[in-house]
């Protein structure tokens, strides 16, 4: 079963804007992760989170995690059409010490 | 290329036929995941290995389903006997120890299609 779920499932946007993706888990968490898919391709792992932590920045991503609503949140700023690709958060669930959950993901479209 | 690799990229199999799958994960990884992936989805466990113990693994693998990870370096998964359900992506990754749970480095997947 999922543990995290992305929202919205597919977004579409001009090059240039900005996109914001939301992730929603059920268990508590050490941290949460974000990682990138482009098409029939391997993942890439984009940034980390501690529960401890409530906002994070690597170049154009901006990560928040609200531990108490269980959520975060990727923004990818001045978006280019390279960023086209799925983005998944990842956490482990409760009850296991080792399995890394992945949600379902968003389709992220960036049209030149 | 020192990236987690997998062999082969791709495999067609008839229905019935036994495959399986290799990963070589980055020399310094102790940590070793296998997930299978289909069209639209995310990826889902199967199982994970610390040096060569296989420390979890998911309900979701039936008895056809099989990892080894003998030396503690490169791992290998076998299905047996294959159903059309089978047809996925199969994707490994490794991490470093020294950070629960660190970032996952993935290999470019073995797709699977069953015949």
């Amino acid at each position: 079963s999922q543990q995290g779920e992305e929202d919205p499932q597919a977004l579409s946007i001009q090059e240039g804007e900005n996109a914001t993706m939301n992730c929603s888990y059920k268990t508590s968490i050490n941290n949460l992760q974000w990682y990138r898919q482009n098409s029939g391709r391997g993942l890439v792992h984009l940034i980390l989170i501690r529960s401890n932590e409530r906002e994070k920045h690597s170049g154009r991503l901006r990560v928040t995690l609200d531990t108490s609503k269980k959520s975060s949140s990727l923004l990818i700023t001045a978006s280019r059409a390279a960023d086209t690709a799925s983005y998944f958060c990842v956490t482990r669930p409760g009850g296991s010490n080792y399995k890394l959950t992945f949600g379902k993901g968003t389709l992220l479209t960036v049209n030149p | 290329d020192t990236g987690v690799s997998q062999d082969p990229r791709h495999k067609i199999t008839k229905r019935g036929q036994n495959v399986t799958f290799r990963c070589d994960p980055i020399s310094e990884h102790n940590r070793l995941y296998w997930y299978r992936q289909t069209l639209g989805q995310g990826p889902e466990f199967l199982t994970y290995f610390q040096n060569e113990a296989q420390l979890e693994k998911s309900r979701l693998l039936s008895d056809r389903f099989s990892a080894e990870r003998p030396k503690g370096s490169f791992s290998t998964l076998e299905i047996q006997r294959t159903e059309q359900g089978d047809s996925a992506m199969y994707l490994c990754a490794s991490r470093y120890p020294r950070e629960y749970p660190g970032e996952l480095f993935f290999g470019e997947g073995s797709r699977l299609t069953v015949l």
